[in-house]
C-alpha cells in the first residue's frame, strides 16, 4: 500500500528556513518522479517543484525558483524540500505527491498524495 | 502566468448531473496535453479523479467521467450524491511557462 507522510511544517519569521520531508513506502521509490504541490489557507492548489526519479534534474515554480531546493534521498526513500527565505505568502499546506507520468513529456500527474504539512510564516 | 479556468461553484441536487468545466489556451489543453482531475475532500489531500481527459483510476465509481475538446475538458458526475460535496480541480501542463504544471482555480461542489 503506497504511502506518503509529510513532516517538518510549523511557524517560522519571514527570511528564516525550514525543511520539509516527505517519507514513502509501499512501492519502488526509485522508479518515480515526485512533485510538491502547496496549498494557500482557502485557495487553490499551486505547483512547487519536481525532482526526476533519478534526481537528475529538477524544477520551479517562479514564486519559489532560487529560494526553494527539492531533493530525495533514495536510501531512505524520502523526498525533501527546504524552503530558504521564507515569505509570508509562502505560508501554505505543502503536499509532496508521486507522478506516474513524465515532466519531460507534459505527462506529469499525481496518483498518490501525502497528508500535508502546514508552513506559516509570520512574525 | 495564470492557470486553467474554472467556476468557482457548481451545486445540484441529489440524482442530479452536474458538469464543470476547464478551460485552457493553445499552449495547454488546445496544444493536446492531457487533462487530469483531483477531488479535494473538506480536510484531506487531492485525490485522483481522472487521469489522460476521460480514464478513471480503479476504485473511482463510473458516475465519474471526463471529456475533453479543443481547449477545454470538463468533468460530469451522474447521480450527485451528498458525498461528493467537495472541491474539483483540473491540472495539465503548458508548453510555455516556466510552472508548466498547472491547476484550475477550483470548483466547490454543493449538494443541495
Amino acid at each position: 500500500q503506497v504511502h506518503l507522510v509529510e513532516s517538518g511544517g510549523g511557524v517560522v519569521q519571514p527570511g528564516r528556513s525550514l525543511r520539509l520531508s516527505c517519507a514513502a513506502s509501499g512501492f519502488n521509490f526509485r522508479t518515480h518522479g515526485f512533485h510538491w504541490v502547496r496549498q494557500a489557507p482557502g485557495k487553490g492548489l499551486e505547483w512547487v517543484a519536481v525532482i526526476w526519479h533519478d534526481g537528475s534534474q529538477n524544477y520551479y515554480g517562479d514564486s519559489v525558483k532560487g529560494r526553494f531546493t527539492i531533493s530525495r534521498d533514495d536510501s531512505k526513500n524520502t523526498l525533501y524540500l527546504v524552503l530558504d527565505s521564507l515569505r509570508v505568502e509562502d505560508t501554505a499546506v505543502y503536499y509532496c505527491a508521486r507522478d506516474l507520468g513524465s515532466y519531460d513529456l507534459g505527462t506529469s500527474y499525481f496518483d498518490y498524495w501525502g497528508q500535508g504539512t502546514l508552513v506559516t510564516v509570520s512574525s | 502566468q495564470s492557470g486553467l479556468a474554472q467556476p468557482p461553484s457548481v451545486s445540484g441536487a441529489p440524482g442530479q448531473r452536474v458538469t464543470i468545466s476547464c478551460t485552457g489556451s493553445s499552449s495547454d489543453i488546445g496544444a493536446g496535453y492531457n487533462v487530469y482531475w483531483y477531488q479535494q475532500l473538506p480536510g484531506a489531500a487531492p485525490k485522483l479523479l481522472i487521469y489522460n481527459n476521460n480514464n478513471r483510476p480503479s476504485g473511482v465509481p463510473d458516475r465519474f467521467s471526463g471529456s475533453k475538446s479543443g481547449a477545454s475538458a470538463s468533468l460530469a458526475i451522474t447521480g450527485l450524491q451528498a458525498e461528493d460535496e467537495a472541491d474539483y480541480y483540473c491540472q495539465s501542463y503548458h508548453s510555455s511557462f516556466n510552472s508548466h504544471v498547472i491547476f484550475g482555480g477550483g470548483t466547490k461542489l454543493t449538494v443541495l
